[in-house]
């Protein structure tokens, strides 16, 4: 069963450090998003990309966040520089097609910010 | 407009017992509405999902109960098993779009 892939599994940074979170959608899937749960909080939209260029955005996506379709395969979520409130599970999603509704999530990225 | 509020935080059901998880929103743009269900450590996985056109949908012991009116759905598992024990998120979205979660109901089924 296809499935979405994410690395690294945890990833440790020191505060104001650069990183990048990488996703590997499933392969026909055209959408993608990212989404980050703050420990014992509820899930929050990031950012959604279709057709190489952002589609929606929220509030928390600020300039310090950017997104990028490298190739063919590879989804990345890159923070600049990192802050202690971002320690967070982040989530990679994609979508067949956004009318049908279903979206299927990664195991998610463990970000630590000390 | 664009929260979606979830109920219980917390529900504890012995082995066999129906859990029920409330959900409600105020945007009428939504037009999808999953659940949710996420283990320690894992992603959200889709358990099932209905559109505002129907009130009911059944897929083994998971029925989702939806009322357009009163902007309400709710989450049902019948025969509650302790591998049932998770999250659950309600979430809705707009044309498919980014999905609004509610904050999650932490369920303990019991042996």
């Amino acid at each position: 069963e296809p499935e979405v892939t994410q690395t690294p599994s945890h990833q440790v940074t020191q505060m104001g450090q650069e990183v990048i979170l990488r996703c590997v959608p499933i392969s026909n899937h055209l959408y993608f998003y990212w989404y980050r749960q703050i420990l014992g909080q509820k899930v929050e939209f990031l950012v959604s990309f279709y057709n190489n260029e952002i589609s929606e955005k929220s509030e928390i996506f600020d300039d310090q966040f950017s997104v990028e379709r490298p190739d063919g395969s590879n989804f990345t979520l890159k923070i600049r520089s990192t802050k202690l409130e971002d320690s967070a599970m982040y989530f990679c999603a994609s979508s067949e097609a956004p009318g049908r509704g279903e979206q299927f999530f990664g195991p998610g990225t463990r970000l630590t910010v000390l | 407009q664009q929260q979606v509020k979830q109920s219980p935080q917390s529900l504890i059901v012995q082995k066999g017992g129906i859990s029920i998880i409330n959900c409600a929103y105020e945007n009428t743009a939504f037009d999808y509405f999953p659940w949710y269900q996420q283990f320690p450590g894992k992603g959200p996985a889709l358990l099932i999902a209905i559109r505002p056109d129907v009130s009911e949908k059944k897929e083994g012991r998971f029925t989702i109960s939806f009322n357009k009116s009163a902007k309400q759905f709710s989450l049902h598992i019948m025969d509650s098993q302790p591998g049932d024990s998770a999250t659950y998120f309600c979430a809705a979205s707009s044309r498919g779009q980014n999905f609004v979660f509610g904050p999650g109901t932490r369920l303990s089924v019991l042996p």
